[in-house]
């Protein structure tokens, strides 16, 4: 498949473990937080979203925290699986700007 | 109901020419956004389009511009190309402009400049 990035930070599971794939935002005025999962070959595909006025996100197997202090976003998969291997990305924005900023990104291995 | 599709999936062009990138967003939607996608640089902001306007532009040279239609649909455009133009761009859709709107992408078009 196609490389979406090179020399990027990798996180290697065992199928059934939970993952945490962590990122640091650069605007302290952003105020809405997502995750995308980007497969080989494809785009970036929506997984959760959060916006500044919460700590906390829970989606299916999926949880995002949010740490505005420190600008720190953390994305949670509960019991791992194959098919969640890919790249995973955080990107910010603030109200009135809709453009993303987005993470250098996460490939998440497993096995 | 369908996604973001854009056209064609992959092209291979040489340096000088140009090239023009179709995108047509979720029906309803009528925020499109194109970004670049680079090894090196990773997922990069290029325009934002709304109601046939450009909103945003990112950082890059006039070579990339853009439009919108009436309908929504986008193309992207670039002249002049040059080989650290070969990406994956996407284009991606989102119902509201500038209000935190969440953003859908398509599959992408993988462009190669030889």
């Amino acid at each position: 498949g196609e490389s979406v990035g090179l020399h990027l930070p990798t996180l290697s599971v065992q199928e059934g473990d939970n993952s945490i794939i962590n990122c640091a935002y650069s605007n302290s005025a952003s105020d809405y937080f997502i995750w995308y999962k980007q497969e080989s070959g494809k785009g970036p595909q929506f997984i959760i979203d959060i916006r500044s006025n919460m700590d906390k996100r829970q989606g299916q197997r999926v949880t995002v925290l949010l740490n505005k202090t420190v600008k720190h976003l953390s994305l949670q998969i509960a019991a791992t699986q194959p098919g969640d291997s890919a790249v995973y990305f955080c990107a910010e924005s603030f109200s009135g700007y809709s453009t993303l900023t987005f993470g250098k990104g996460t490939m998440l291995l497993v096995s | 109901k369908a996604g973001v599709t854009q056209t064609p999936r992959y092209l291979i062009k040489t340096r000088g020419q140009q090239v023009t990138l179709s995108c047509s967003p979720i029906s309803g939607h009528r925020s499109v956004s194109w970004y670049q996608q680079t090894p090196g640089q990773g997922l990069q902001f290029l325009f934002e389009y709304f109601s046939e306007t450009q909103r945003n532009k990112g950082n890059f040279p006039g070579r990339f511009s853009g439009r919108q239609f009436s309908n929504s649909r986008s193309e992207m455009n670039v002249s002049t190309l040059e080989l650290g133009d070969s990406a994956l761009y996407l284009c991606a859709s989102s119902f509201l402009a500038g209000d935190s709107d969440t953003q859908y992408f398509g599959p992408g078009t993988r462009l190669t400049v030889l």
